[in-house]
C-alpha cells in the first residue's frame, strides 16, 4: 500500500520564479494538506483540499494556491518566490473533510536563491 | 489562540535511560491531541494520538502519552530509549471540525551510548 508521496525531493529556484509541487494521498484518501516547515521550526498549516475544493487556509499570502483533481491528488503552487518560502513543504492525506489522522509524505524541500 | 509550546528545545539522555517530553497547549475547546516523530530529511510519523476517553494513551515504538486537561499538558514518556529513537519530536494539537493541526516547535532528542 503505497503512502503519501511527493514530487519533486529537492528543488532550487530563484527569487521571484514560480514554483509547483506535487502530492499524491496514501490509497483511499480523499483529504490533502499542505503544510510549510522552515528551519529549526514546527510544520505551519497552509491550506487543505476536499472535494477540489479549498476548505480551511493558515496565515499564507494569495501566492501560495493550490489544486486538488479528480484522482485526489493535489499540487501546490507558489508564485513571486521569496527567500524565506526556502522550507520543506509537507503534504499529508487524511480520509473525509476535518481532523482525522493525517498522514504525512516525506516532503519536498525548496531554496530559493 | 490556539498554540503549543515544547518548552525544551534539546534533551539529551543516555540510552537505556526514561524519557519525558513535555508540551503544554491552548485551545479553547476540547483538544485532539498528537505526537509525532521526524527522522532527518523524512516526513513526519504519528507516534500516538488522544482524541477522547482514556487520558494514558500508547503508541508506537513503547511510547505514551497522558492527557492532563487541568494542567493542558500532553507529556510523551518512553520508559527506556534506544539509540534509534534519536529524532525531532513535534507536540500538535487539533480539533473536530477544524481541518488544520498547530506544531509546537518540536525538541531535538539525543542519544548518549
Amino acid at each position: 500500500d503505497a503512502g503519501v508521496t511527493q514530487s519533486p525531493t529537492h528543488l532550487i529556484k530563484t527569487r521571484g520564479q514560480q514554483v509547483t509541487l506535487r502530492c499524491s494521498p496514501k490509497s483511499g484518501h480523499d483529504t490533502v494538506s499542505w503544510y510549510q516547515q522552515a528551519l529549526g521550526q514546527g510544520p505551519q498549516f497552509i491550506f487543505q483540499y476536499y472535494e477540489e475544493e479549498e476548505r480551511q487556509r493558515g496565515n499564507f499570502p494569495d501566492r501560495f494556491s493550490g489544486h486538488q483533481f479528480p484522482n485526489y491528488s493535489s499540487e501546490l503552487n507558489v508564485n513571486a518566490l521569496l527567500l524565506g518560502d526556502s522550507a520543506l513543504y509537507l503534504c499529508a492525506s487524511s480520509l473525509s473533510r476535518g481532523l482525522n489522522e493525517q498522514f504525512f509524505g516525506p516532503g519536498t524541500r525548496l531554496t530559493v536563491l | 489562540a490556539q498554540s503549543v509550546t515544547q518548552p525544551d528545545i534539546h534533551i539529551t539522555v543516555s540510552e537505556g535511560a526514561s524519557l519525558e517530553l513535555r508540551c503544554n497547549y491552548s485551545y479553547g475547546a476540547t483538544p485532539y491531541l498528537f505526537w509525532y516523530v521526524q527522522s532527518p530529511g523524512q516526513g513526519l510519523q504519528l507516534l500516538l494520538k488522544y482524541f477522547s476517553g482514556d487520558t494514558l494513551v500508547q503508541g508506537i515504538k513503547g511510547f505514551e502519552a497522558e492527557f492532563k486537561r487541568s494542567q493542558s499538558s500532553f507529556n510523551l514518556r518512553k520508559p527506556s530509549v534506544h539509540w534509534s529513537d534519536a529524532a525531532e519530536y513535534f507536540c500538535a494539537v487539533g480539533a473536530k471540525g477544524d481541518d488544520k493541526i498547530i506544531f509546537g516547535k518540536g525538541t531535538r532528542l539525543h542519544i548518549l551510548p
